[in-house]
């Protein structure tokens, strides 16, 4: 079955610097990865998208990388905020015209003023 | 207008008995996906919709889980004879399709006494 690992320990980062948020996959390729954000008390909320095809995609602060040779995403938040505190969250879909979306564990990240 | 809404926001009941949760998707949003979420951990996939027809059921844990989504909109996941295990945060969330993000609602926290 698909398995996708992200750092279980909580990343703690000064204000200003980047985040750097980890997401390797086992066995399956993706047909894309997704990575969300989610708050204690809500549901996750949608951030990135990056296909098989793809091998970076940037919204504002955030990078999002993908190499499939890896079987590894990279998520960078740059000039970090307190306000970017919160759990991360990658998730694929399998290639092949699957319909499950898989979801790591998540990365919990605290950025210190 | 807005967004994925799910209720009750909070259920809590006997072990051994029946409930049902419900989740109003995002209007258009011919996908649809039930999570459970454990503290700490990721959302586990229980179910998917396209239209009124469970694509994929995988992760129904046990034949006590049951959904349904008649008309294709609402859906109501169903579960038989609770069990204390059953305790955790039910997602729901709807999509345009598979291939495009998630908006998920707040979540329904179960908690089975």
């Amino acid at each position: 079955s698909q398995k996708i690992e992200q750092n279980s320990e909580a990343l703690n980062i000064q204000e200003g610097k980047t985040a750097t948020l980890t997401c390797n996959y086992t066995n399956y390729s993706p047909a894309y990865l997704q990575w969300y954000r989610q708050d204690p008390g809500r549901g996750p909320v949608f951030l990135l998208l990056i296909r098989e095809n793809e091998k970076e995609k940037r919204k504002e602060r955030l990078k999002v990388t993908f190499d499939t040779t890896l079987k590894q995403s990279l998520f960078h938040i740059t000039a970090s905020q307190p306000a970017d505190s919160a759990t991360y969250l990658c998730a694929l879909l399998r290639k092949g015209g699957y319909q499950k979306v898989t979801f790591g564990t998540g990365t919990k990240l605290q950025v210190i003023p | 207008g807005a967004g994925v809404s799910q209720t009750p926001s909070n259920k809590v009941t006997e072990k051994g008995k029946y409930v049902e949760l419900r989740c109003d998707p995002i209007s258009g949003h011919t996908a649809l996906y039930w999570y459970r979420q454990s503290l700490g951990q990721g959302p586990e996939f229980l179910i998917y919709f396209q239209g009124t027809g469970a694509a994929d059921d995988s992760g129904l844990p046990n034949d006590r889980f049951f959904a349904v989504r008649p008309e294709g909109s609402v859906s109501t996941l169903k579960i038989q004879r609770t069990e204390r295990g059953d305790s955790a945060v039910y997602l729901c969330a709807s999509s345009f399709d598979r291939y495009n993000e998630q908006f998920f609602g707040p979540g329904t926290r179960l908690t089975v006494l």
